[in-house]
């Protein structure tokens, strides 16, 4: 079964930075673009990033371009999300997401907390 | 950015009973709309890609379709382990952006 696995999530003051990492597992994970999705109780689920599976196209939200940089390291079946100059609106849950064959997200973490307040 | 609109927020339904939720784009989004379902404490999973599509093991009670530019996700007699979350999405263009959802719950 496919396993996503987030880490690097906590609590941190606003204009401070983060690195989220995603573990994945039992799939080919170069076959596959990636994503992080936060979900908020406010703006419930947004995609703020997202990487094809060469690393070659990247997306970034508004909300986030110019603070969070998306990367894969294929060798090592892993994602990362830097997150810089964190304000209290991103405060959320961050899940990764694989983008199946459908072209949706077919699996997604668990998902790991960051709260930004001081 | 596409917004979707889901509707109604909230569905009150008794087991054995037809759910019937609405996802209406901004703008022209072709087929490329999908749902997923959300439990507490699970991940969401995906159950309809481009607009009609069931994924792989979701059972036949779920079904997808549109009109226009309004899609709509039906669930057939519904039963207690389908009281949850539905979010539409779509990946037309990136964005890719999520509706708000539609709770379907336990009458």
């Amino acid at each position: 079964q496919v396993r996503l696995e987030e880490s690097g999530g906590g609590l941190v003051k606003p204009g401070g930075s983060l690195r989220l990492s995603c573990a994945a597992s039992r799939f080919t994970f170069s076959d596959y673009s990636m994503a992080w999705i936060r979900q908020t109780p406010g703006k419930g689920l947004e995609c703020i990033s997202y990487i094809s599976r060469d690393g070659t196209t990247i997306h970034y939200a508004d909300s986030v371009k110019g603070r969070f940089t998306i990367s894969r390291d294929n060798a090592k079946n892993s994602l990362s999300l830097q997150m810089t100059n964190l304000r209290a609106e991103d405060t959320a849950v961050y899940h990764c997401a694989r983008e199946g064959p459908t072209w949706f997200f077919d699996y997604w973490g668990q998902g790991t907390l960051i709260t930004v307040s001081s | 950015e596409i917004v979707l609109t889901q509707s109604p927020v909230t569905l009150s339904l008794s087991p054995g009973e037809r759910a019937t939720l609405s996802c209406r784009p901004s703008q022209s989004i072709s087929s490329s709309l999908a749902w997923y379902q959300r439990k507490p404490g699970q991940t969401p999973r995906l159950l309809i890609y481009d607009t009609s599509f069931r994924a792989t093991g979701i059972p036949a009670r779920f079904t997808g379709s549109a009109s226009g530019t309004h899609f709509t996700l039906t669930i057939n007699n519904l039963e207690p382990e389908d009281f949850a979350i539905y979010y539409c999405q779509q990946r037309t263009s990136w964005p890719f952006t999520f509706g708000g959802g539609t709770r379907v719950e336990s009458k």
